[in-house]
């Protein structure tokens, strides 16, 4: 099935820095969603965005809604190592619509 | 707000067995819970949409007869693998959708054996 485009696979930060991660579509979403996903464990909503251009905040994390509608980014500011995870995005075309979610990215922050 | 509580964290069973798994949206009505699969260093693999009081939708390639589920109620789902085989095991989540926010279970860990 479709897919989101994340990437790079794996991300390798040093405590104390910020990252961006970028996720895009060929299609169109009305909803963009950020998720953490830690081992053994289900995943965890991060941001929820439902208007083009959106720009939200959730403390160290600020993601934002593409204007055309076909990408979103998610910015950890002064990564901590408990920020180590999978980062996943997904995109829904209506409320309570089946989500498509990309491949995930791992992040690991060095001390 | 919004918490839903999967059950069994995690189960092991014999093949040729079946294995129940629960999932309860915990402080909200959710008309429409879907089901994962998870395998490892991979996305999440839907495979199934559930709508309270009519029959789930599975996704191309899910057999419905052998993952069977059930929405009885507008706060329950159940996913019931049947006749498991070692082939089956796997991590798998639920994930309850309201007003246009979906909140996932923490996950059941299978292993056939």
């Amino acid at each position: 099935g479709q897919q989101l485009n994340q990437s790079p696979q794996s991300m390798f930060i040093q405590e104390g820095e910020d990252v961006s991660m970028n996720c895009t579509s060929s299609s169109i979403f009305n909803t963009w969603l950020w998720y953490k996903q830690d081992p053994g464990e289900g995943p965890v909503l991060l941001i929820a965005l439902y208007k083009a251009g959106e720009l939200t905040s959730n403390g160290r994390l600020t993601a934002q809604f593409g204007i055309t509608r076909k990408d979103s980014f998610l910015n950890i500011s002064a990564s901590i190592p408990s920020d180590v995870g999978i980062y996943f995005c997904a995109g829904s075309t209506g409320a309570n619509s089946k989500l498509t979610f990309g491949k995930g990215i791992t992040l690991s922050v060095r001390p | 707000g919004a918490v839903v509580s999967q059950h069994p964290s995690r189960v092991i069973c014999k093949s040729g067995t079946s294995v129940k798994i629960e999932c309860r949206s915990l402080d909200f009505q959710a008309t429409t819970m879907f089901w994962y699969r998870q395998f490892p260093k991979q996305s999440l693999m839907l495979m199934a949409t559930s709508n309270e009081g009519s029959k789930a939708t599975y996704e191309q390639g899910v057999e419905k007869d052998k993952f069977l589920i059930n929405h009885a109620s507008l706060t329950l789902s159940t996913l019931t693998v049947t006749s498991a085989h070692p082939e089956d095991s796997s991590f798998y989540i639920c994930s309850a959708g309201t007003g246009g926010r979906y909140t996932f279970g923490s996950g059941t860990r299978l292993t056939v054996v």
